[in-house]
């Protein structure tokens, strides 16, 4: 089955730093890619769309120069949270479809970040 | 956007007993996916179901698309199927981005 793997899954990082998170599908190849956030005791929203080959589209509320989306290649997309604060501490989960219609979007494992 | 709204917010059963789980949704889907995340936070897929019924051991589904609704069984409960349980769609042009619902809480005691 499709398997999307995600890295890494925990983080701890200072305030200031950055930090990258990788997406990758293992077993197929996804044009599109979806980066979740979720505090704890909620659920998730979405923050972006990665297309390969583009520039990622960013939900209302979301600041782009804050998370940069490269999704360069069709198995792979990155999550950089730039000059992290305690604020950005949270749950990413990263998503993918297969390039076919009516099929499931698989979802990695996701990143704990927690930023001191 | 479309609204998904998941019913009931927090759910204990004791171990044996059986449960549904309702997800409304506020517009045409064209996807619709029901999760589990567990205490470590992984999302396990249980169905992709934008209509009709599915089963999949102690536990099935049925999505009515025109009247707005999907159910999720949980029969024979074990104390492995507490966590949180999602249903998530998607309308419009894409089937791929997904609305997520606020979730059901089971709790499930030996």
């Amino acid at each position: 089955g499709a398997v999307v793997s995600q890295h890494p899954s925990w983080v701890i990082c200072k305030s200031g730093t950055s930090v990258k998170i990788e997406c990758r599908s293992l077993d197929f190849q996804a044009t599109t890619m979806f980066w979740y956030r979720q505090f704890p005791k909620q659920s998730l929203m979405l923050m972006a769309t990665s297309n390969e080959g583009s520039k990622a589209t960013y939900e209302q509320g979301v600041e782009k120069d804050k998370f940069l989306i490269n999704h360069a290649s069709l198995t792979l997309s990155t999550l950089t949270v730039t000059s992290a604060h305690p604020e950005d501490s949270s749950f990413y989960i990263c998503s993918a479809h297969r390039s076919s219609y009516n099929s499931p979007l698989h979802f990695g494992n996701g990143t704990r970040l927690t930023v001191t | 956007g479309i609204q998904v709204e998941q019913s009931p917010p927090d759910l204990i059963l004791q171990e044996g007993a059986n449960s549904t789980l309702r997800c409304n949704f506020s517009d045409s889907v064209n996807n619709l996916q029901w999760f589990h995340q567990n205490p470590w936070g992984q999302l396990i897929n249980l169905f992709y179901i934008p209509s009709g019924t599915k089963q999949n051991g102690r536990l099935s589904a049925t999505t009515v698309a025109t009247e707005r609704y999907s159910l999720l069984y949980i029969s024979s409960s074990q104390t492995t199927d507490s966590g949180v349980y999602f249903c998530a769609v998607s309308s419009g042009g894409s089937n791929y981005k997904l609305t997520f619902g606020k979730g059901t809480l089971l709790t499930v005691n030996p």
